[in-house]
């Protein structure tokens, strides 16, 4: 069963810092999504990384995906309050039906 | 991208009752989901609405309780049937194309009391 595993649940962080958010999967897979929903919001798509070694860059953040080690990440640069959100990590089992963590609160504050 | 609507966008239902929640999307989409956000927590896949068949369901939710529809590849419903209380969440169809992201539409926030 593919489980998928983001930490941290909660961060919060001042604006301006740098930091991680890490996605764990389970089991093999080559698609890897990153979604942002605000509070009362619909899932914004980020970034879809689609092969081993896939580095993407938006903004203030930058995606990244080994699948060797199944994990991605999402940093997170000079943080901005514009930030805050609920980040999820989302894997597809290769049938475009996806697996979501369990999402990451983001707070950003002066 | 695919522009992807939903009806309704919020209700409150009384427990007993049901609920069809449409999604509508922009162009002719092979694949159509139907997902399902409780309070305060990630998304989890209801099942797979199928153009011209049965829907294919995840485990742990049954077509008697969520009956899904899709008549033709723009178009899908689900039922929330027999609601409870546990019921209320936020509904969320999404759509795949290719090697693309998933589009997610607007959800549906449902309360039941």
């Amino acid at each position: 069963e593919l489980k998928v595993e983001q930490n941290p649940l909660f961060l919060s962080m001042q604006e301006g810092k740098n930091y991680t958010i890490y996605c764990n999967y389970s089991t093999t897979s080559d698609r890897l999504y990153w979604y942002r929903q605000d509070p009362g919001k619909s899932l914004e798509s980020l970034f879809v990384l689609l092969s081993n070694g896939a580095v993407k860059q938006e903004g203030r953040l930058m995606a990244s995906l080994d699948t060797k080690a199944r994990l991605s990440t999402l940093h997170i640069t000079a943080a901005v309050h514009d930030l805050s959100a609920t980040y999820f990590c989302a894997v597809d089992r290769n049938t475009d039906k996806l697996i979501f963590g369990t999402g990451t609160r983001l707070q950003v504050f002066p | 991208s695919a522009v992807i609507s939903q009806k309704p966008s919020r209700d409150i239902c009384q427990r007993g009752t049901s609920l069809t929640i449409q999604c509508q999307v922009d162009s002719q989409v092979t694949m159509m989901f139907w997902y399902r956000q409780q309070p305060g927590q990630s998304l989890t896949l209801i099942a797979t609405a199928n153009q011209g068949s049965e829907a294919t369901y995840e485990s742990g939710f049954v077509i008697d309780k969520f009956p899904i529809s899709r008549p033709n590849l723009t178009f899908s419903t689900l039922t929330v049937s027999n609601m409870s209380p546990e019921d209320s969440s936020i509904y969320l169809c999404s759509v795949a194309e290719g090697q693309e992201t998933q589009y997610f539409g607007p959800g549906t926030r449902l309360l039941v009391l």
